[in-house]
């Protein structure tokens, strides 16, 4: 089974503050991707990754970085947090380019900014 | 760019069906998926459909795609109480590498 998993649940952070998101998937797999979750507007995609090193915008990259130094790691950055960053934060990840090829995510991480 | 519609909320009885209905705008878009997301959990995806098919039947599921009018449905048959959750639809880029999920649904299904 493939496993996503994200270093935290629930998170709590004050404006301005500098707040890592971390992600790790167990099945060798290229692609990585960072959504955030808000209600009624779906999953918006912030950043993806197709390789180790290599990244691309999603729709709303602003306020946002990512890092992949290992395949397995893709990380989620917020440089100075605010409050219009409170929010349900999805990575997941997939294995190749074909379009059969599902997205597995992980649990979520729930941030809140103060 | 793309937009994926979704009602936001349905609420049906234990043993009826379920319709879950989407729109989108991409006509290119070469495959569609249904993506369920339980309480507390991450997205499990349910089941996808080809752009050249027009329906797809998966056990208590069934999907109907009408592309001229960029219409897509989720039929639940027998629908169970474990079947409450949000369900999203999505569609994916010609690229094949980014999705766009629509607002979701949020099914209850009464007892």
């Amino acid at each position: 089974d493939v496993k996503v998993t994200q270093s935290s649940r629930y998170l709590v952070k004050r404006t301005g503050e500098k707040v890592f998101l971390e992600c790790v998937q167990d099945m060798d797999h290229e692609n990585m991707f960072w959504y955030r979750q808000d209600p009624g507007l779906g999953l918006r995609l912030i950043y993806f990754s197709y390789d180790v090193k290599m990244k691309e915008k999603g729709d709303i990259p602003e306020g946002y970085s990512v890092s992949r130094e290992k395949k397995e790691r893709f990380s989620l950055i917020l440089e100075s947090a605010s409050t219009n960053q409170t929010s349900m934060y999805l990575c997941a990840s997939r294995a190749g380019t074909t379009f059969q090829e599902t997205q597995y995510f992980g649990p979520g991480t729930r941030l809140l900014v103060l | 760019g793309e937009d994926v519609e979704q009602s936001l909320f349905l609420s049906v009885r234990e043993g009826d069906s379920s319709v879950i209905n989407c729109t989108y705008t991409d006509s290119s878009s070469t495959y569609l998926y249904w993506y369920k997301q339980e309480p507390g959990a991450g997205l499990q995806l349910l089941t996808y459909i080809f752009s050249n098919m027009d329906m797809k039947q998966d056990q208590r599921l069934t999907v109907l795609l009408n592309k001229k009018d960029k219409h897509l449905s989720l039929r639940i048959a027998d629908t169970q109480t474990g079947d409450s959750a949000i369900y999203f639809c999505a569609e994916i880029n010609n690229a094949g590498n980014m999705l766009t999920f629509g607002g979701g649904t949020r099914l209850m299904v009464k007892p």
